[in-house]
């Protein structure tokens, strides 16, 4: 069974203060890792896709990461815009219409 | 419309009652999805439509779960007889082809049991 765990589950951090959102995975054969953020009352937004190890997407002040059993979200001179929820999500190559999605890393910049 | 519209945006209902939850995709997404999110937690997988067909309905919890896309566009998730578990957002996301591209989700709706 595909699992995705996310760590910290919540995470403070003032302006400026650069971090990084952990996404660990097990999945029979990747088919696509997927980061997307979440705010109060809204449905994820669509961030990065990621398909093999090795590759990175950068936008704005985020960029992502991958690995064979891990994905970073690198968060640099981050902005109070910037809090959301990240979450992350796998599809497996023998089941392309399903994601699998962790609990988010609830993220928090002050000014 | 320019993003995925769903309706209603809230819905109580009394224990036992059935529901039905509308999703618009965005026009031309040939695939569709619902996910179910509870508070605190991420979306699970419910079902997936490509064009007007259901191609995986494994995440429904229930035989009270049912989803529909006749038409290959707007897609109802009906749930009869809802029980207070059932209470969480109910999330439509499309996308324009091959399942491994992004998904645009709708806003959800929030569906409180009493």
């Amino acid at each position: 069974e595909d699992q995705v765990t996310q760590s910290p589950e919540a995470l403070r951090l003032q302006e400026g203060e650069s971090s990084s959102l952990n996404c660990s995975y097990t999945v029979s054969g990747l088919r696509g890792l997927f980061w997307y953020r979440q705010d109060p009352g809204k449905g994820p937004e669509f961030l990065f896709t990621l398909y093999s190890a090795g590759e990175e997407k950068e936008k704005e002040r985020l960029k992502a990461t991958l690995t064979k059993k891990e994905s970073f979200l690198h968060i640099t001179a981050p902005k109070p815009e910037d809090s959301a929820t990240y979450l992350c999500a796998v599809q497996a190559d023998t089941n392309a219409g399903k994601s699998t999605f962790g609990d988010g890393t609830t993220l928090t910049v002050k000014p | 419309g320019a993003g995925v519209s769903q309706s209603p945006r809230y819905k109580v209902a009394k224990r036992g009652q059935d529901v039905a939850l509308r999703c618009d995709p965005i026009s031309g997404h040939v695939s569709l999805f619902w996910y179910q999110q509870a508070l605190g937690q991420g979306p699970e997988f419910l079902t997936y439509f490509q064009n007007e067909a259901q191609l995986d309905k494994s995440g429904l919890p229930s035989d009270r779960f049912f989803a529909e896309r006749p038409e290959g566009s707007v897609s109802t998730l009906k749930i009869q007889r809802t029980q207070q578990e059932d209470s969480a957002v109910y999330l439509c996301a499309s996308s324009p082809g091959g399942a491994s591209l992004g998904y645009t989700f709708g806003s959800g709706t929030r569906l409180t049991v009493v």
